[in-house]
């Protein structure tokens, strides 16, 4: 089935730390997006690529970062310089032309 | 921020009833979408409506847009309890820079 796979769905991290969230796609869709999403919260814009081996930083970019090598892959690194880090991260793609966004089921991080 | 707002924050009726919720925005629009989110869950897409379109019907979902006001309106009829959801309003502009501004959402809760 095609589809968005997120992983893990809960990640747990001293702070500190780095952390690492998976975003696969087999949609074979060139655009990717990385939203944080705060309880009772709407969605807000980290980083998103269009085009493998190019991204761009939205609007809370600070304290993350990204790489996108593949067009299936597309991680999200959360740092130490992230100063509040607990939320819920999701990850979305995008077909070609002015279309929908299909989105993962998300990764629930907590700093412990 | 460019988020745009809606309302009202939490909705709460009677099976059977109709739900309307809002969304404004602030910029310029080449298209507004609906999206559904059941709890702790990913987003899913409703329904897309262009900028040159005023009304827009899907199964139960009637969307209105008024690009005047920048303003969209989302009604969902004959609701049931599997409706109970947050749901959330995605503009996207035509800066030629492709991303999704969300809005806050709207909690609806369908009492059976």
């Amino acid at each position: 089935d095609g589809g968005i796979t997120q992983s893990p769905k809960y990640l747990f991290r001293k702070e500190g730390q780095n952390v690492t969230l998976s975003c696969e796609q087999n949609l074979n869709h060139d655009a990717m997006y990385w939203y944080r999403q705060d309880p009772g919260q709407g969605l807000r814009l980290i980083y998103y690529s269009q085009i493998v081996n190019d991204f761009q930083k939205g609007d809370i970019a600070e304290g993350y970062s990204v790489s996108r090598e593949k067009k299936e892959s597309f991680p999200l690194t959360v740092t130490s310089a992230q100063k509040n880090p607990t939320a819920f991260y999701l990850c979305a793609s995008r077909n070609g032309g002015y279309t929908e966004a299909f989105f993962g089921q998300g990764t629930r991080l907590t700093v412990v | 921020s460019q988020q745009g707002e809606e309302d009202p924050q939490a909705l709460s009726i009677q099976e059977g009833e109709n739900a309307t919720m809002n969304c404004s925005y602030k910029t310029s629009i080449n298209n507004l979408q609906w999206y559904r989110q059941n709890s702790g869950r990913g987003l899913v897409h409703l329904i897309l409506i262009r900028s040159n379109e005023r009304e827009k019907h899907s199964g139960r979902l009637r969307v209105t847009l008024d690009t005047s006001k920048k303003s969209s309106s989302l009604l969902i009829t004959a609701s049931r309890a599997a409706d109970t959801a947050s749901y959330f309003c995605a503009t996207v502009t035509t800066s030629g820079t492709y991303k999704y501004i969300f809005g806050t959402g709207t909690r609806l809760k369908v009492l059976a």
